[in-house]
């Protein structure tokens, strides 16, 4: 079983849109959950950390939820610039693997006007 | 500008010949790294380092090589290159975790690598 598994979508959604994309890893002992946004043959750049409690920034959201190993995101007001590939990552902090991350496949955003 | 610099970002070469993607960054981060990225299969880990002289396998070790004699390079090593090396690479940084909080990876450009 993948580490970490995504929808691979794609997902195509009209400017001002809602869209949630969903995650989960199969691990239980990973500690640390990110998204990463890659835009199109671009480096992935880190959106934002996922907290247990769950936080926002802005018009994003993530949420975390350990007993299901399910991670989530929400994009609110949906923009144009909205437009990548949304990668789930996780990090098991202990052992040996301290800082190795584990990246799903992604999920691909289309924002149309 | 802290920074991972990854060269060349574009090389074209024929099956067999030794080549090296260089990996360099600037903010003394302990942690190295190397995927490959490919149509469908996302990003794959292919070596790490936790540190100078520290080296390990990720889940794509085959047909490559890597060394950390310094703490800023980590360079890549295609000893004999095959088509199937063909793929997009990123070299990655990362300080040290800070507790369940994990740490942020930077990334390099990409090399985008072709066997032929």
């Amino acid at each position: 079983r993948k580490e970490v598994e995504q929808d691979p979508g794609p997902f195509n959604v009209p400017e001002g849109a809602t869209v949630a994309f969903n995650c989960t890893y199969s691990n239980s002992a990973s500690q640390s959950f990110f998204w990463y946004r890659q835009d199109c043959r671009k480096e992935p750049k880190l959106l934002m950390s996922v907290y247990s409690s769950g936080n926002e920034d802005g018009r994003f959201t993530a949420q975390l939820n350990r007993a299901s190993q399910y991670i989530s995101l929400l994009i609110r007001d949906s923009k144009l610039s909205d437009s990548a590939t949304y990668l789930c990552v996780v990090n098991r902090d202990r052992g040996s693997t301290l800082g190795r991350l584990y990246f799903g496949r992604g999920t691909q955003l289309t924002v149309w006007p | 500008e802290a920074q991972v610099t990854q060269n060349p970002r574009y090389l074209i070469t024929v099956t067999g010949k030794k080549l090296t993607v260089t990996c360099s960054q600037n903010m003394n981060h302990e942690y190295m790294s190397w995927y490959r990225q490919d149509p469908g299969l996302g990003l794959r880990q292919i070596y790490y380092s936790m540190n100078v002289e520290v080296t390990d396998k990720g889940d794509v070790p085959e047909g490559y090589k890597v060394s950390r004699k310094e703490k800023r390079n980590f360079p890549l090593i295609l000893e004999s290159p095959s088509p199937n090396q063909t793929s997009l690479y990123f070299c990655a940084s990362s300080p040290p975790g800070q507790g369940a909080r994990g740490t942020e990876a930077f990334f390099g450009q990409g090399t985008r690598l072709t066997v032929v």
